[in-house]
């Protein structure tokens, strides 16, 4: 199993820019979720999503768009980039939200100028 | 306040010291999790707990619920367990009904030869 894959593993934008970070993983879990890592912060929820077609809004949602067509993909959407998202975003997925272990992918650098 | 605060922040040790880091949170919990991210920033998960205590190998992870209060300790630490160690738990009542784990700001170890 390749496990929890992300793309790309880093990105440079411009302000104002768009664009999507994929996540997918191949263990045919329910639970999928996105993470932002800022220095001195710890890991914070942008979406999570429980399965196929149900999506929901985690601690820090804004200038964010997400979508779950299939259970292996789960693409984290930049709608118009802000230098207030320069970070490493990780993706996640699980059985169980929370109550097994998760399983993350190798993480995106994204720098917005 | 954070939910969940680690201690210490920063730890350096000599090779074969045993290492304590500690995790504590405010509110109940049905699970807490202790993850590792590697100086490359990969993040794996180590231990799920619930109650009680779990080993493996040289790491060993401890839960006191009614204290609400867990443990990560690594005995015969060795250079390679330099890392940032990371405390988060799966609250019992979430707000919006949202399934999320709380993340602590994580302990940075560094291990001397």
């Amino acid at each position: 199993n390749a496990g929890v894959t992300q793309t790309p593993k880093f990105q440079v934008l411009k302000t104002g820019q768009s664009m999507t970070l994929q996540c997918a993983q191949d263990m045919n879990h329910e639970y999928m979720s996105w993470y932002r890592q800022d220095p001195g912060m710890g890991l914070r929820l942008i979406h999570y999503s429980v399965g196929a077609g149900i999506t929901d809004q985690g601690e820090v949602p804004n200038g964010y768009n997400v979508s779950r067509s299939t259970t292996e993909d789960f693409p984290l959407r930049l709608l118009s980039a802000a230098p207030s998202q320069t970070s490493v975003y990780f993706c996640a997925s699980s059985y169980n939200p929370g109550q097994e272990t998760q399983y993350f992918g190798p993480g995106t650098r994204l720098l917005v100028l | 306040k954070n939910e969940v605060e680690q201690s210490p922040q920063n730890l350096t040790a000599q090779e074969g010291e045993f290492i304590t880091i500690n995790c504590s949170y405010s509110v109940g919990i049905s699970a807490l999790h202790w993850l590792q991210q590697h100086p490359g920033g990969g993040i794996v998960s180590l231990f799920m707990l619930s109650s009680g205590k779990k080993k493996h190998g040289r790491l060993i992870a401890t839960i006191n619920i009614q204290e609400k209060h867990s443990s990560l300790h690594i005995t015969a630490s060795h250079p390679r367990d330099s890392a940032v160690y990371i405390c988060a738990v799966k609250p019992t009542f979430s707000q919006g009904g949202s399934e999320k784990l709380v993340f602590g700001k994580g302990t940075k170890l560094t291990v001397n030869p």
